[in-house]
């Protein structure tokens, strides 16, 4: 089946560290990708959806200047965390969507940690 | 925009037993509903999804139900095992496929199957 591969799995840094995650489709072209955000025990909100070569779509509330989205080629995206401070420690989780039928097939996500 | 509700929250089952998670939707455009596993620390994954041309889907244990009229479609588990125990997700988009598409995900339902 698709696979997203997501990096790194966890990270822990000091207040005010930027943090660079990377999310890559293995074995299909992804024209979309989404990033999402999960606390615990709850469900999966949609932080932002990015196309290749093209700007990234921020849902309302979002800061763009905060989360930095970049999604340079057809397998790869990357969500930054700007001077990340204890109220950004979370759940981060990709997915990506091809064309055609393809459905949306998730990386398995970063734990971030902001001490 | 959409809005996914999904009962129950919390589902104990001895094994064997079968499980049913309800979800109904609101927007009547949504025509693409997948439902997910997720596991403790990893990323959704894919187990079934359903189109709105469709009133039924099964693969081996797993069904899925739609009824677009009254807007609510049910995930049905039939001789559950241990390992079928994680969070389950319903979500719904609209568009051709859903892997391009915005998904609106329900709030989980924490299925536990019990030996």
């Amino acid at each position: 089946g698709a696979v997203v591969s997501q990096h790194p799995s966890r990270v822990i840094c000091k207040s005010g560290t930027s943090v660079k995650i990377e999310c890559r489709s293995l074995d299909f072209q992804a024209t979309t990708m989404f990033w999402y955000r999960q606390f615990p025990k709850q469900s999966l909100m949609l932080m932002a959806t990015s196309n290749e070569g093209s700007k990234a779509t921020y849902e309302q509330g979002v800061e763009k200047d905060k989360f930095l989205i970049n999604h340079a080629s057809l397998t790869l995206s990357t969500l930054t965390v700007t001077s990340a401070h204890p109220e950004d420690s979370s759940f981060y989780i990709c997915s990506a969507g091809g064309k055609g039928h393809q459905p949306q097939h998730f990386g398995d996500g970063t734990r971030l940690s902001i001490l | 925009g959409e809005n996914v509700e999904q009962h129950p929250s919390t589902l104990s089952v001895q094994e064997g037993d079968s499980a049913v998670i309800k979800c109904t939707y609101s927007d009547s455009a949504s025509n693409y509903f997948p439902w997910y596993k997720q596991e403790l620390g990893k990323g959704p994954q894919l187990i079934i999804d359903i189109r709105s041309n469709v009133g039924e889907k099964k693969d081996q244990r797993i069904a899925v139900t739609l009824n677009k009229t009254a807007k609510h479609f049910s995930l049905h588990i039939t001789e559950t095992q241990p390992e079928d125990s994680a969070v389950y997700f319903c979500a719904a988009s609209k568009g051709v496929t859903g892997g391009g598409n915005k998904l609106t995900f329900g709030t989980g339902t924490q299925l536990k199957v019990e030996l």
